[in-house]
């Protein structure tokens, strides 16, 4: 099945800098790669997702780059600011899954003004 | 367009004991996921419910059930708890499809003593 691993395991950045958390796949047939924001004591909410046949993705501060062939892709957040402060999930969807998503193990990302 | 909303919000059993736990998909959603998520780590895939029927499963045992209902809604019952089914127990739904977004409610804190 697929496995997904993810890096770092924590990040602190000063507020203004960028941060970036990496995650490779082992499964060629996923196609689908979420992203997940988690504060503490909440659910887990989707702030971007980028599909296999796209290369990069930008909401406003925040992008998504997929390599398929290197099996990896990344989140990178820029202008970080305070209340970018949580833990960030990747997430990958093999085609034949029915959807089910298969985690990193996430990344407590600490902005510091 | 409501949430995902999920009960109850924490619950407390001791080992042996049965729990039922609710979901409320997000309106005009009709496939709902659970997924467990034990402290510090990734959500893990349990069930997904797609029409009313199971359509797909991860690594965990049979005393972890679901249902869903007409309506959409979900349940998902676990027999025979034991201490290291203490977690969030999260819901997410989407609108059918391998690869839809899955949107996630705020979870069950489930504490087994």
């Amino acid at each position: 099945g697929e496995n997904v691993e993810q890096h770092p395991s924590t990040l602190s950045v000063q507020e203004g800098d960028s941060a970036v958390i990496k995650c490779t796949y082992s499964d060629s047939a996923s196609n689908y790669f979420p992203w997940y924001k988690q504060e503490l004591g909440k659910g887990p909410q989707l702030i971007i997702d980028i599909r296999s046949n796209v290369g990069e993705k930008k909401d406003q501060r925040i992008a998504v780059t997929l390599n398929k062939t290197a099996k990896h892709f990344s989140l990178h957040i820029t202008e970080t600011q305070p209340e970018d402060s949580a833990v960030y999930f990747c997430a990958a969807v093999p085609t034949d899954s029915w959807g089910k998503l298969q985690f990193g193990a996430g990344t407590q990302v600490v902005v510091t003004p | 367009e409501t949430g995902v909303t999920q009960s109850p919000t924490h619950l407390i059993k001791t080992r042996g004991q049965q729990v039922t736990l609710r979901c409320s998909s997000q309106s005009g959603h009709n496939t709902v996921s659970w997924y467990q998520q034990a402290l510090g780590q990734g959500p893990q895939f349990i069930f997904q419910y797609y029409r009313e029927e199971e359509n797909g499963r991860g690594n965990f045992p049979p005393r972890f059930s679901g249902l869903q209902f007409p309506n959409y809604s979900s349940e998902l019952n676990v027999n025979a708890l034991e201490l290291d089914d203490s977690a969030l127990y999260l819901c997410a739904s989407s609108n059918g499809g391998i690869q839809e977004t899955q949107y996630f409610g705020p979870g069950t804190r489930l504490l087994v003593l």
